[in-house]
């Protein structure tokens, strides 16, 4: 069966800290793969998308990279700040008659500690 | 501002009643979905509509219905034969669910549905 997997502990960094955060699929073959962010209480605010013969993408203090080898996708944000602290999905987009619908994992918590 | 609206943000129901959770957008967005969240578990799809008159099942629509005659609304009705309907509703519209590079979902905060 299809499976997206991201960490399900918290990861706690120190302020300053690169955060590193892991999406790991299996039985998929995605034509993109989005981040977002959701904040308790909030709906998911989507950050960065990468499409399947792309490895990386940037926007500012994050970065994206997408093997589909390893199918694995790294987010990345650099120079962490407390208002980093969320929660962040990832979503796999896959064609399904004509459609593409994302398809999220349970997302991992982030901690940045000042 | 353009945006989606869910409302209410609380909503508390009885066992066997039906309810319905508003979803209102100001996108012009033609694609709407409406997921279902739930602790410890990922975003899952309920219903998604890609054009007016028009909705297709999602992966946990038992127990769910739509409609979709306004462009702007996709209301959700949680009836009585949802088995477990508490949950965090989330309701997302995207500009066309045929061109995902650039159609990113754009969600509502939410309406947080208590069954007792």
């Amino acid at each position: 069966s299809q499976k997206i997997e991201q960490n399900s502990e918290a990861l706690n960094i120190q302020e300053g800290k690169t955060a590193t955060l892991t999406c790991n699929y299996t039985n998929y073959s995605p034509a993109y793969l989005q981040w977002y962010r959701q904040d308790p209480g909030r709906g998911p605010v989507f950050l960065l998308l990468i499409r399947e013969n792309e490895k990386e993408k940037r926007k500012e203090r994050l970065k994206v990279t997408f093997d589909t080898t390893l199918k694995q996708s790294l987010f990345h944000i650099t120079a962490s700040q407390p208002a980093d602290s969320a929660t962040y999905l990832c979503a796999l987009v896959k064609a399904s008659g004509g459609s593409y619908i994302p398809t999220f994992g349970r997302g991992t918590s982030l901690i940045v500690h000042p | 501002d353009g945006g989606i609206t869910q409302s209410p943000k609380y909503l508390f129901r009885k066992e066997g009643q039906n309810v319905t959770l508003s979803c209102e957008q100001n996108l012009n967005h033609d694609a709407m979905y409406w997921y279902r969240q739930d602790p410890g578990q990922g975003l899952r799809l309920i219903y998604y509509s890609q054009i007016v008159n028009d909705f297709q099942k999602g992966d946990i629509a038992e127990g769910y219905s739509v409609s979709r005659e306004k462009k702007e609304s996709f209301p959700l009705t949680v009836t009585s034969a949802q088995k477990n309907p508490t949950a965090f509703y989330l309701c997302a519209s995207s500009t066309s669910a045929g061109q995902a590079y650039n159609s990113p979902l754009h969600f509502g905060n939410g309406t947080r549905l208590t069954v007792t």
